[in-house]
């Protein structure tokens, strides 16, 4: 257990729906990055949040969005899902900025199949 | 950062060591270097990382040469568990933040 958490962990929806992955980085850790993997493709950079706020982006959809809470906890938002969107969705978290010490550390992802 | 190289793949024979070579020959005097593996459709799991000594962890074992433009990850008694994606970056100490880019890494496939 890395001690990132991710939920759900499979989830398997029809296009256009819209779909909410969580995720709770690891005790102590202010900052979340989230990562799109499709199937047999590398990892994709989406966003990125500091104590609540969005630090860096990466080539995230619009229709895909994001947040961290007060509690540190972020949610990434799926909306009008398309076949392509299918892929596992991995968050990571950090101390401070991923750099010197503070290493990414990865939940196990969630994984989304749109039909 | 800058930029890495890595063999797209690799294999290994069970019980040998596996070594894994990452060239960065931009690197820059502050840039550390991380490795981290992926295990099929798990989360990536960080490996090790030094600065210009090497280091050795319970994992594995990080050679950087002296001119810092290219590393060795030592596996040093591979097992088929082992058998994932080896992603090596270069990240500058800094405070501020920017994109994380993993770039394809190296597949190493250990076989009995």
């Amino acid at each position: 257990d890395s001690g990132v958490t991710q939920t759900p962990k499979h989830l398997i929806t029809a296009t256009g729906q819209r779909v909410t992955l969580r995720c709770s980085p690891r005790s102590g850790d202010l900052s979340v990055y989230w990562y799109q993997q499709s199937l047999d493709q590398g990892l994709q950079f989406l966003i990125q949040y500091y104590n609540g706020e969005e630090r860096a982006k990466g080539n995230i959809l619009e229709r895909f969005s994001a947040q961290q809470f007060p509690d540190l906890h972020s949610e990434l938002n799926l909306s009008s899902l398309e076949l392509g969107d299918s892929a596992l969705y991995f968050c990571a978290s950090s101390v401070g900025p991923f750099s010197g010490a503070n290493v990414l550390t990865f939940g196990a992802g969630s994984r989304l199949t749109v039909l | 950062d800058a930029k890495t190289t890595q063999p797209p793949s690799m294999d290994c024979a069970e019980g040998r060591a596996a070594n894994l070579p990452c060239n960065h020959s931009t690197i820059s005097g502050n840039e550390y270097v991380y490795w981290y593996r992926q295990i099929h459709s798990q989360g990536p799991q960080y490996i090790i990382h030094g600065l210009k000594n090497n280091e050795t962890n319970e994992m594995a074992s990080l050679i950087i040469t002296e001119d810092r433009k290219s590393s060795t990850l030592i596996l040093p008694h591979a097992t088929l568990r082992d058998t994932a994606v080896y992603y090596c970056i270069v990240r500058v100490k800094k405070t501020s933040y920017d994109k994380v880019i993993f770039g394809p890494g190296t597949s190493l496939s250990v076989i009995p």
